[in-house]
């Protein structure tokens, strides 16, 4: 099992719809990551959080660390939002510590 | 301006050749990293240097060896390519600054835009 679990592995939705994301690890954290990969292949890191919500525009991200879980909604989705969101989380680990990635989720929005 | 660049974009090889990807930032980061990312686009950490000193080497061949010539740079040279290697490399800074060892993962990573590697 790994220790970063994603839900749902694929998801297609039509624009304008709310989408929800999940993200749940077995590790203890001491931050939880949120990328965006672009069909062309680029990273880009949404959201860092270790506790409560985060906005950003259309996208929140909240996290509950005693549940183990995070999740990204994405509000008044838009065929732009298409992409893999892949979550990571920054665990205790030895002595330096870790950064385990999630599968990703791959997300399609139709017109 | 570019933050975080990598070159070549797309590199092709064939077995047992040795060859390197550059990376460079221009964000004045204390920290740089190496990612893999391989056919079914799973990410996994290499390398993280920490102000030209090597922090994390996650379970990687020592056919791959990074060099940090100074803060801004970390290189990935990789000896003896496999067919195995094939794959995406990220390089990523961040600002945190990992003395000690705290800090690890808790601050925004920027990305560059990834080598494509293929070994024939």
């Amino acid at each position: 099992k790994n220790e970063v679990e994603q839900s749902p592995q694929n998801l297609t939705a039509q624009e304008g719809e709310f989408i929800t994301i999940n993200c749940s690890y077995s590790v203890g954290i001491s931050a939880l990551h949120w990328l965006q990969q672009h069909p062309g292949g680029g990273i880009v890191s949404l959201f860092m959080l270790s506790s409560g919500k985060k906005k950003h525009g259309r996208l929140i991200a909240t996290i509950n660390i005693q549940e183990k879980h995070s999740s990204l909604h994405i509000t008044a989705s838009h065929p732009r939002d298409s992409a893999v969101y892949i979550c990571a989380v920054a665990s205790y680990g030895g002595s330096q510590g870790n950064l385990i990635f999630g599968k990703g989720t791959k997300l399609s929005v139709k017109p | 301006d570019t933050a975080v660049s990598q070159t070549p974009k797309y590199l092709v090889t064939q077995m047992g050749n040795d060859k390197s990807i550059k990376c460079e930032q221009n964000l004045g980061h204390d920290t740089m990293y190496w990612y893999k990312q391989d056919s079914k686009k799973f990410l996994k950490i290499m390398f993280s240097y920490n102000n030209k000193e090597l922090i994390i080497n996650e379970t990687v061949p020592n056919r791959f060896s990074p060099k940090s010539p100074d803060k801004a740079h970390l290189n990935l040279h990789i000896n003896s390519l496999e067919l195995g290697d094939s794959a995406v490399y990220f390089c990523a800074s961040s600002q945190v600054s990992l003395a000690g060892g705290f800090g690890w993962g808790t601050d925004t990573q920027y990305f560059g835009p990834g080598t494509r590697l293929t070994v024939l």
